[in-house]
């Protein structure tokens, strides 16, 4: 079955750090730009960090640039989400989703994760 | 940077036609693919590259984009419709980005 699992969220406090992962499975992970989409309590869906198949290229939301970090292992077909200097507006649903991505450039998520919540709070 | 607006609220009966918008500046000129979201669950691609349906998908979805406005349109509403909609562009500026709308509450009256 083509599908993505999320684990890793929890409550943390302010200032502290959590590592997201997202196990895919069912398609040749290798093969595709991966992401992460998060999803603040009763608002909207907001893009937080795209990867490259290789690694090369990250592009992050401006709001996370220097806090997060994207990375993915293809030998174990996992995607993670390095999160450092938690903030309570970083408290939602973290979703990971996979890109079809053309070279115009354009790219739209294809399958996602059920997600997995983070909660930042003393 | 890039901005998406979606209507809060769209409400339309039960065999009629919803219309949901996604206003952006020259909008025609960028792909806006479509993602349904019901309670609790994860958003599921409805239309890519404006118009495009993926398997599964029911033809009663359908989309355009043009100008200003990019439309998803759903005809013969179902109650299983009733969900939040959101539109996205990929922003391929000097510093890339996704971006998504605020999101549009559909509710089968």
């Amino acid at each position: 079955e083509v599908q993505l699992v999320e684990s890793g969220g929890g409550l943390v406090q302010p200032g502290g750090s959590l590592r997201l992962s997202c196990a895919a499975s069912g398609f040749t992970f290798s093969s595709y730009w991966m992401s992460w989409v998060r999803q603040a309590p009763g608002k909207g869906l907001e893009w937080v960090a795209n990867i490259k198949q290789d690694g090369s290229e990250k592009y992050y939301v401006d709001s996370v640039k220097g806090r997060f970090t994207i990375s993915r292992d293809n030998a174990k077909n996992s995607l993670y989400l390095q999160m450092n200097s938690l903030r309570a507006e970083d408290t939602a649903v973290y979703y990971c989703a996979r890109i079809i991505y053309s070279t115009d450039p354009d790219l739209f998520f294809d399958l996602w994760g059920r997600g997995t919540l983070v909660t930042v709070s003393s | 940077s890039y901005v998406l607006t979606q209507p809060p609220s769209v409400s339309v009966a039960p065999g009629k036609t919803a219309r949901i918008t996604c206003g952006g500046n020259n909008i025609g000129s960028k792909s806006v693919h479509w993602y349904q979201q019901k309670p609790g669950q994860a958003p599921v691609l409805v239309i890519y590259y404006d118009s495009d349906r993926p398997s599964g998908i029911p033809e009663r979805f359908s989309g355009s984009n043009s100008g200003n406005t990019a439309t998803l349109t759903i005809s013969r509403v179902e109650a299983g419709d009733e969900a939040d909609y959101y539109c996205q562009v990929w922003d391929s500026s000097s510093d890339p980005r996704g971006v998504f709308g605020g999101g549009t509450k559909l509710t089968v009256l």
